[in-house]
């Protein structure tokens, strides 16, 4: 079975491009989600969707910031405009909402690197 | 405040030998999940194994397991028989809440590297 798929895998941009982030989930998962994994921060949680709803966006850093799920096979995370403190590797993660399991699997992420 | 601790940044261990990882945590729910990821260089995130907070066993996948110390709010990670390939970033993960949330916090993540 095919797993998280992200793209692109690498992202370099200039400051004030618009970057789109995007990812397939594993089929028949539910929550999708969006972390971001810097030196400085770690890894942290940016929003995440349940049945392509958002339910928790409070880690999205700002207005910059916005994702979406149109259907429950695509989501993107867009950052406009993308400034040098964003460059980060973005990773996609999702789960199903069934009892007996809880693991989140992730995908491969994608590199961004704003100059 | 912080959740999740790991309070090695970094470690060593023999090819073949157990290395156990600390983790601990903090939380004021009865039902949470701890999981454990490992990242090796080429950065992708790889889930290792899941021990739930009412799981009464400590769990056990190939050569992990999860040594879970509810009243010391611990989840260490054991590896037996250590390998080169396990040479890897590690993460202890938490879940807060009932299983249908989905908010999982990290912790700084501890460094191994397994020696020839």
């Amino acid at each position: 079975d095919a797993g998280v798929i992200q793209s692109p895998r690498h992202e370099v941009t200039e400051m004030g491009q618009e970057v789109t982030l995007r990812c397939k989930p594993i089929s028949g998962h539910d929550y999708l989600f969006w972390y971001r994994q810097t030196m400085m921060r770690g890894l942290e949680l940016l929003i995440y969707f349940n049945n392509n709803v958002p339910i928790d966006d409070s880690g999205m850093p700002e207005d910059r910031f916005s994702a979406k799920m149109p259907n429950a096979s695509f989501s993107t995370l867009k950052i406009q405009p993308s400034e040098p403190r964003d460059s980060a590797v973005y990773f996609c993660a999702s789960k199903t909402g069934g009892l007996l399991t809880d693991t989140q699997y992730f995908g491969p992420g994608t590199r961004l690197t704003v100059l | 405040a912080q959740k999740i601790t790991q309070t090695q940044p970094g470690m060593f261990v023999q090819e073949k030998e157990a290395v156990t990882l600390d983790c601990t945590y903090d939380t004021s729910d009865q039902s949470y999940g701890l999981f454990w990821y490992k990242q090796p260089s080429s950065g992708e995130m790889i889930f290792l194994i899941y021990q739930g907070s009412y799981d009464e066993q400590n769990a056990t996948e190939g050569r992990y397991s999860l040594n879970f110390q509810k009243a010391r709010k611990s989840a260490n990670l054991v590896i037996s028989a250590s390998q080169l390939g396990d040479s890897a970033m590690y993460f202890c993960a938490m879940r807060e809440g009932r299983r249908n949330t989905g908010k999982l916090i990290f912790g700084q993540g501890t460094t191994l590297q397994v020696k020839p």
